[in-house]
C-alpha cells in the first residue's frame, strides 16, 4: 500500500533561518505530488504540486519543493522563514492512476521572532 | 485555486441524532468530491470518494451505512452522520476536483471543515 512519511514531526525554528521538511513515499509508478498548509483555525491551502517536468517546484510564499524520483522524495524548502510561516505542512501524494491523496502525518513549524 | 465551502462549521449533536454537513464547489464543476476525517493533531483520513450522480466509494473500515454520501450535483456533496456517537466526534473535511478541462484539474482543493462534536 502506499505511504507517506513525514520524519520531522515539529520543527521550531527562528526568524530568517532556512526551512527543509523530509516528505518521503512508497510507490514505484507515476506519482502526483502535493505540499499543502494549515495556518491555525483555517482550512488547508495548496502550497505546491508536481505532476511533472521539472522536478524543482515553485510554489506560494516563497516555498519551493524537489521531487527527487530515486529518492522517493518531495521536500520542502524555503530559505528565510517568517513568524507567519508558523503552520501545520502536510506533503501528500497520489499514484497517478487514481484521485485518491494518501497525507503524511504532518509537521508543525513554529516560528519565533 | 477553488472555492469551497462547509455548512455547518461548527455542529454539536445529542448521541443518537443525525447530522448532515454540506460541501459545495462554489465556482466550477466539481466531478469528483473527497470526504476527510482529522483528529487532533493528526493527519486527514480518506473517508470516500464522492462522484457526482453515482454512488460513493468507501474507504475500507468506514461504515456506508453510517455515513451516508450523497453527491447530488456538480456543486454539492452531503455527509450525514447517522445515529452518532461520541467517538464519531472529529473534524470533517471536504475536498473537491474538478474532471477535465476545470479550474482544479487533478488536485484537491479543500473547505474550511466542520467540528462536529457528539454529546
Amino acid at each position: 500500500a502506499q505511504s507517506v512519511s513525514q520524519h520531522n514531526h515539529h520543527v521550531i525554528l527562528s526568524e530568517a533561518a532556512s526551512l527543509e521538511l523530509g516528505c518521503n513515499y512508497s510507490y514505484g509508478g507515476t506519482v502526483n505530488l502535493f505540499w499543502y498548509v494549515q495556518y491555525p483555525g483555517q482550512h488547508l491551502q495548496l502550497l505546491l504540486k508536481y505532476f511533472s517536468g521539472d522536478p524543482l517546484v515553485k510554489g506560494i510564499k516563497g516555498f519551493e519543493a524537489e521531487f527527487i524520483k530515486s529518492k522517493f522524495s518531495f521536500n520542502l524548502r524555503k530559505p528565510s522563514v517568517q513568524w507567519s510561516d508558523t503552520a501545520e505542512y502536510f506533503c501528500a501524494v497520489n499514484a497517478g492512476h487514481t484521485d485518491k491523496l494518501i497525507f503524511g502525518t504532518g509537521t508543525r513549524l513554529q516560528v519565533f521572532p | 485555486g477553488a472555492v469551497v465551502s462547509q455548512h455547518p462549521s461548527r455542529v454539536i449533536c445529542k448521541s443518537g441524532t443525525s447530522v448532515k454537513i454540506e460541501c459545495r464547489s462554489l465556482d466550477f464543476q466539481a466531478t469528483t468530491m473527497f470526504w476527510y476525517r482529522q483528529f487532533p493533531k493528526q493527519s486527514l483520513m480518506l473517508m470516500a470518494t464522492s462522484n457526482e450522480g453515482s454512488k460513493a466509494t468507501y474507504e475500507q473500515g468506514v461504515e456506508k451505512d453510517k455515513f451516508l454520501i450523497n453527491h447530488a450535483s456538480l456543486t454539492l456533496s452531503t455527509l450525514t452522520v447517522t445515529s452518532a456517537h461520541p467517538e464519531d466526534s472529529s473534524f470533517y473535511i471536504c475536498s473537491v476536483m474538478g474532471g477535465p478541462g476545470a479550474i482544479a484539474g487533478g488536485t484537491q482543493y479543500f473547505g474550511p471543515g466542520t467540528r462536529l462534536t457528539v454529546l
